[in-house]
């Protein structure tokens, strides 16, 4: 059974639009992250949230906004979408911060066409 | 600055060789290591990790993984590899919890 939950797996999205991003987590974890994969650039950090709050943001853009309405979900809000941000998104998490192992969802794959 | 370099981009062994796959690191602090291993269209799998103590960690599948401080490195290795550990492989130093920087990935292939 899959731990952390990711939905939609693929997502096609036409340029200037927006998509959000879902995802759930049943490990009882406190901390979550989002991570990017693209054809370009190795994993990368986008950010970091610890009980609900936001920790660390490695993301340059506004256009990409984290949600976190539960302390187990951490959704990504994507504006005005660009082909540049297509790539695979994967949401992740660990029970607390401090050197720990973290785990890896599935991923959504996103194209903007 | 922190960084975790991979310089094989793809290595090819046959089933049943030996396995080495490379990894560098650069960071002032006491490294908390890992190694990934991602299968087509998944996720990221935990191999092994190191935080301290023992050099040499164990990790599933029978990969174990040597740390050295003197060169900065963190190598994966496996006596004998099968077909199913084809896979992309990736290492990642945390450098504030959760946070990890990954390397560029390996991708091994193994021929019959």
């Amino acid at each position: 059974d899959p731990k952390i939950i990711q939905k939609p797996k693929y997502l096609v999205a036409v340029t200037g639009s927006e998509k959000i991003l879902i995802c759930e987590q049943y490990l009882g974890h406190n901390a979550m992250y989002w991570y990017r994969q693209s054809a370009k650039k190795p994993l990368e950090f986008m950010f970091s949230y610890s009980y609900q709050k936001l920790m660390d943001n490695q993301t340059a853009s506004s256009r990409f906004q984290p949600q976190s309405s539960k302390k187990n979900h951490l959704d990504l809000q994507i504006t005005a979408l660009k082909p540049d941000d297509s790539a695979t998104y994967f949401c992740a998490s660990s029970q607390g911060t401090a050197n720990t192992e973290v785990f890896f969802g599935k991923g959504t794959r996103l194209t903007v066409v | 600055a922190q960084s975790v370099t991979q310089p094989d981009a793809r290595v090819t062994v046959s089933e049943g060789a030996s396995l080495q796959l490379r990894c560098k690191y650069s960071y002032s602090a006491t490294p908390y290591l890992f190694w990934y291993v991602q299968y087509p269209r998944q996720g990221l799998q935990l191999l092994l990790k190191y935080y301290s103590g023992d050099p040499v960690v164990q990790g599933v599948n029978s990969f174990e993984a040597e740390f050295s401080k003197s060169n900065s490195s963190f190598h994966l290795q496996k006596a004998s590899v099968h077909w199913s550990d084809s896979a992309v492989y990736f290492c990642a130093l945390s450098i504030d919890g959760g946070k990890l920087i990954f390397g560029q990935g390996t991708k091994l292939s193994i021929k019959p």
